[in-house]
């Protein structure tokens, strides 16, 4: 079965921290993605990576990074911690979009961070 | 601008009833329009996918709609089961090249459903 694994289900870091964010995925995928989700905004895009160390911006990219060091997995970063980044966080990965077909994305199950 | 508007925001029944969510979608040249169901504390897992071509899909009790024409989709839940609790997504995916975010999806907001015995 297909398995996308986020390292924390639950987090809690201070203001002005470096939080990492671990996503690990076990499907040969070369698209993987970065969601924040918050009640009433649905689930807004972060960073998105098609390949290895390559990285396009999202719909809301500001205070933070990722990184694309191995084809599995995908590490969101924020660099300096503020509270409006508490927030619930869901990596998703899927076949590039010219052999995707009808395959899903598949999502890890999320991480809520909460930022004190 | 592409975007998916789902409605209601929420929605309460009872054990057993049905229901109907709706989701509008603007999203252009159109590829396809899946239909995801989130349990509290998980991420989304895919119910079904529809193409230009397909006006009807089902999932055991669900059954989505599309009309390609007024570019509307509705998921409809026959005989609710309070494991039917959960929020319904919708997404619609762009032909490539044609924007609408990375990778060509745009996401709706989401209808939370609550199933009540």
């Amino acid at each position: 079965d297909v398995k996308v694994t986020q390292s924390s289900r639950y987090l809690v870091k201070r203001t002005g921290e470096k939080v990492f964010l671990e996503c690990v995925q076990d499907m040969d995928h070369e698209n993987m993605f970065w969601y924040r989700q918050d009640p009433g905004l649905g689930l807004r895009l972060i960073y998105f990576s098609y390949d290895v160390k390559m990285k396009e911006k999202g719909d809301i990219p500001e205070g933070y990074s990722v990184s694309r060091e191995k084809k599995e997995r995908f590490s969101l970063i924020l660099e300096s911690a503020s509270t409006n980044q508490t927030s619930m966080y869901l990596c998703a990965s899927s076949l590039p979009t010219s052999r995707r077909g009808n395959q899903p994305q598949h999502f890890g199950d999320g991480t809520r961070l909460s930022i004190l | 601008k592409n975007q998916v508007e789902q409605s209601p925001q929420s929605l309460i029944i009872l054990e057993g009833k049905n229901c109907t969510l709706q989701c509008n979608y603007t999203v252009s040249p159109f590829s396809n329009l899946r239909w995801y169901k989130q349990d509290t504390g998980r991420g989304p897992v895919s119910l079904t996918i529809m193409t230009f071509s397909e006006n009807t899909k089902s999932n055991g009790r669900y059954t989505a709609t599309l009309d390609a024409d007024t570019k509307q989709s509705s998921l409809h839940i026959t005989a609710s089961q309070l494991s039917d609790s959960a929020s319904y997504i919708c997404v619609v995916t762009a032909e490539m090249y044609s924007g609408g975010g990375a990778d060509g999806l745009t996401f709706g907001k989401g209808t939370h459903l609550i199933i009540q015995p």
